[in-house]
C-alpha cells in the first residue's frame, strides 16, 4: 500500500517561514491536501490539489508538489499555527491515505 | 451550511461490534464521498474506509475484513460497523465528507471516542 512519510516535528521562531514535508513514491502524480489538528479538536483541511487554499484559510499556508514531496509552507508563521499538520493523498486504488503527522512548534 | 456529527455507544466490549452512525445536515448524502476516520490516543489519523454517493464502499485493506459502511438515504445518515473489536480500536471515530481526488476531507464530525473494554 502506498505510504506518506513526514518528518515527526519542526520548529520555527515567531515570524519566520516553516515548511513541512510529506515524501511518497512519485507523489507528484497524486493530488496532495494537509491538515490542521489542535489538541482536542478535529482536523481542519488547510491545502487541497497541492496548492489550493479553502475559503476562510489565511494566505500564508501555501503549498507545493514535486517530485517525491510535498511540502506545507506556513509563511510568517504565528503562534496559533502551533499544531499537529498531516498530509494525505490517494493510491491507485483510491484509497485515502494519511501521513503521520509533523508536530510544529512556534518558539 | 454542511455539517456532520458522529453518534453511537461510547464503550464496547472486546469481540463484540463496534456502530458508529453519522448524521448529514445540509447537503444530500447522494452527492460526494462519506468517509470513516479514526485516530487513537496520541496518535495519528487512520483512514477507514467511505461509501459513495452511489453506495458503493472502498476501505483500508488493513481493516477491510471487519468493516462495513452504508448509507441511509431516508435519514441522510451513513454509518459503521466494525466487527470483533479488540483494545487496539480504542480511538475517536470521526465522519467526513470529500469530493474525491479533486478536494480534501472539508467537513469533519466532532468526533467520538469508542472505549474498547470490558
Amino acid at each position: 500500500s502506498y505510504e506518506l512519510t513526514q518528518p515527526p516535528s519542526v520548529s520555527v521562531s515567531p515570524g519566520q517561514t516553516a515548511n513541512i514535508t510529506c515524501s511518497g513514491d512519485n507523489l507528484e502524480d497524486r493530488y496532495t491536501c494537509w491538515y490542521q489538528q489542535k489538541p482536542g479538536q478535529s482536523p481542519v483541511l488547510v491545502i487541497y490539489q497541492d496548492t489550493k487554499r479553502p475559503s476562510g484559510i489565511p494566505g500564508r499556508f501555501s503549498g507545493s508538489n514535486s517530485g517525491n514531496t510535498a511540502t506545507l509552507t506556513i509563511g510568517g508563521t504565528q503562534a496559533m499555527d502551533e499544531a499537529i499538520y498531516y498530509c494525505q493523498a490517494w493510491d491507485t486504488s483510491a484509497a485515502r491515505v494519511f501521513g503521520g503527522g509533523t508536530k510544529l512548534t512556534v518558539l | 451550511q454542511v455539517q456532520v456529527q458522529e453518534s453511537g455507544p461510547g464503550l464496547v466490549k472486546p469481540s463484540e461490534t463496534l456502530s458508529l452512525i453519522c448524521t448529514v445536515s445540509g447537503v444530500s448524502i447522494t452527492t460526494y464521498y462519506w468517509n470513516w476516520i479514526r485516530q487513537a490516543p496520541g496518535r495519528g489519523l487512520e483512514w477507514i474506509g467511505y461509501t459513495s454517493y452511489s453506495g458503493s464502499t472502498n476501505y483500508n485493506p488493513s481493516l477491510k475484513s471487519r468493516v462495513t459502511m452504508s448509507l441511509d438515504t431516508s435519514q441522510n445518515q451513513f454509518s459503521l460497523k466494525l466487527t470483533s473489536v479488540t483494545a487496539a480500536d480504542t480511538a475517536v471515530y470521526y465522519c467526513a465528507r470529500d469530493q474525491g481526488v479533486l478536494g480534501g476531507f472539508e467537513y469533519w464530525g466532532q468526533g467520538s471516542l469508542v472505549t474498547v473494554a470490558s
